[in-house]
């Protein structure tokens, strides 16, 4: 069965640092891996996503995300945060070889990004 | 705005009333998705539409949930005799799918329901 774990409820960050939030993920097949992020009374964003080829993607505002199939992992990272980064990031996977189309989210990660 | 549009945004009903929402997607996708999401969760999967035809249902969709997506447009979402479990943020989404799966989703605002 498809599964995706995002690890921490809540990730805090100072303005201009590097941010991380962490996503990991159990398929039987290759994954489709996505990024999403969700600000209040907002529909989810389409961030950037993973299909083959060059472990890092880049996406929109700046994110990026390095998936690592040893460690089935594909983390999101930002090389300096902005205070309007702050919102709600889902991963999501799709197993191509399930038979489904259906992507299965995370729990989501609340980012805080401080001044 | 050519996004995809959710009807109403809020929803507010008594437990044992039926409701239905509206989606209507981006007019060129030919995929469709309802997902509900509760405060601290990930959306969760209820079913999708390829065209007018609906692929799959969750076990999430019991017998009091019904969609259509008639000519392939927009869809409906209703829940029958509607239960205070049943509120939570339903969500709408649509792609345009060649089969691959590699496609993103593009995402609705929502409509949230409330049960009382």
């Amino acid at each position: 069965a498809q599964s995706v774990a995002q690890p921490e409820d809540q990730v805090n960050v100072a303005e201009g640092n590097p941010l991380t939030v962490k996503c990991t993920y159990s398929v039987s097949g290759n994954p489709y891996l996505f990024w999403y992020v969700q600000y209040p009374n907002r529909g989810l964003q389409f961030l950037l996503k993973y299909i083959t080829g060059d472990n890092l993607v880049k996406g929109s505002y700046g994110f990026e995300a390095e998936f690592n199939k040893s460690q089935t992992s594909f983390h999101l990272k930002k090389p300096s945060a902005l205070v309007s980064d702050s919102a709600l990031y889902f991963c999501a996977v799709r197993d191509p070889t399930s038979g489904t189309y259906k992507y299965i989210f995370g729990t989501g990660t609340r980012l805080k990004v401080l001044a | 705005d050519t996004g995809v549009s959710q009807d109403p945004r809020h929803k507010i009903t008594k437990r044992g009333q039926n409701v239905t929402f509206r989606c209507d997607p981006i007019s060129e996708h030919n995929r469709l998705y309802w997902y509900r999401q509760t405060l601290g969760q990930g959306p969760e999967f209820l079913t999708y539409f390829q065209n007018e035809a609906q692929l799959e249902k969750s076990r999430l969709l019991s017998d009091r949930f019904s969609a259509e997506r008639p000519k392939g447009s927009f869809s409906t979402l209703e829940i029958q005799r509607t239960e205070q479990g049943d509120s939570a943020m339903y969500l709408c989404a649509s792609s345009w799918s060649l089969g691959t799966g590699i496609e993103e989703a593009f995402f609705g605002q929502g409509t949230r329901l409330t049960v009382v």
